[in-house]
């Protein structure tokens, strides 16, 4: 079965840019999406089809998708981001799911 | 507004079976799939299946073959997974969300969930 992998844990500090990245065989083949979830919070889809924003999502999100690595880039990153993001992709009629990574703002 | 309520939380004895509710509303039933994810205090989210309110069709993860079960009630927007033979593993938070699938443009599908419902608990103890 298909997997993407999300490094555990990113820190960055205020104001500077975030780069989260999901890996996975051909992935720029696929779109993905990421989720934002807060403690105690459900998921929150921040970018969609690699690098679309819903409404309400602030822009300083984004996202890319090639090769092998998509990324979700958070700049001017603030105390607010901080929580743990997961990438998405869709194969074979399932959803992927990647194993979260924590982002830390410090 | 669109909104997934879903039903309250749950403890089970180890062997029984849970089913968990999801009602939607502010939008067309049929017209979107109904994920459900769950999520093991600790742990990242887990995929379980899909179901299409409209045609039925429906898709699980190979880990739950045997065990889930979804289904709905259109008549009232309400999508159901049960789970059985519960284990102490499936502790965890159930969660239902709203599934959106696309083709932009390159020949890939696009599949991402865009509303989500507050969660179920599950614990499974004896």
């Amino acid at each position: 079965s298909y997997e993407v992998t999300q490094p555990p844990s990113v820190s960055v500090s205020p104001g500077q840019t975030a780069s989260l990245t999901c890996s996975g065989d051909k992935l720029g083949d696929k779109y993905v999406s990421w989720y934002q979830q807060k403690p105690g919070q459900s998921p929150v889809v921040v970018i969609y089809e690699d690098n679309e924003r819903p409404s309400g999502i602030p822009e300083r999100f984004s996202g890319s998708n090639s090769g092998n690595t998509a990324t979700l880039t958070i700049s001017g990153t603030q105390a607010m981001d901080e929580a743990d993001y997961y990438c998405q992709a869709w194969d074979s009629n399932t959803v992927v799911f990647g194993g979260g990574t924590k982002l830390t703002v410090l | 507004q669109v909104l997934l309520v879903q039903s309250g939380a749950e403890v089970e004895k180890p062997g029984a079976s849970v089913k968990v509710s999801c009602k939607a509303s502010g939008y067309t039933f049929a017209n979107y799939d109904i994920n459900w994810v769950r999520q093991a205090t600790g742990q990242g989210l887990e995929w379980m299946g899909w179901m299409n309110p409209n045609s039925g069709n429906r898709r699980h993860a190979q880990k739950f073959q045997g065990r889930v079960t979804m289904t709905r009630d259109s008549s009232i927007s309400t999508a159901y997974m049960e789970l059985s033979s519960l284990t102490s593993e499936d502790t965890a938070v159930y969660y239902c969300a709203r599934g959106i699938g696309v083709t932009p443009g390159r020949g890939a599908y696009s599949y991402y969930m865009d509303v989500w419902g507050k969660g179920t608990a599950v614990t499974v103890s004896s």
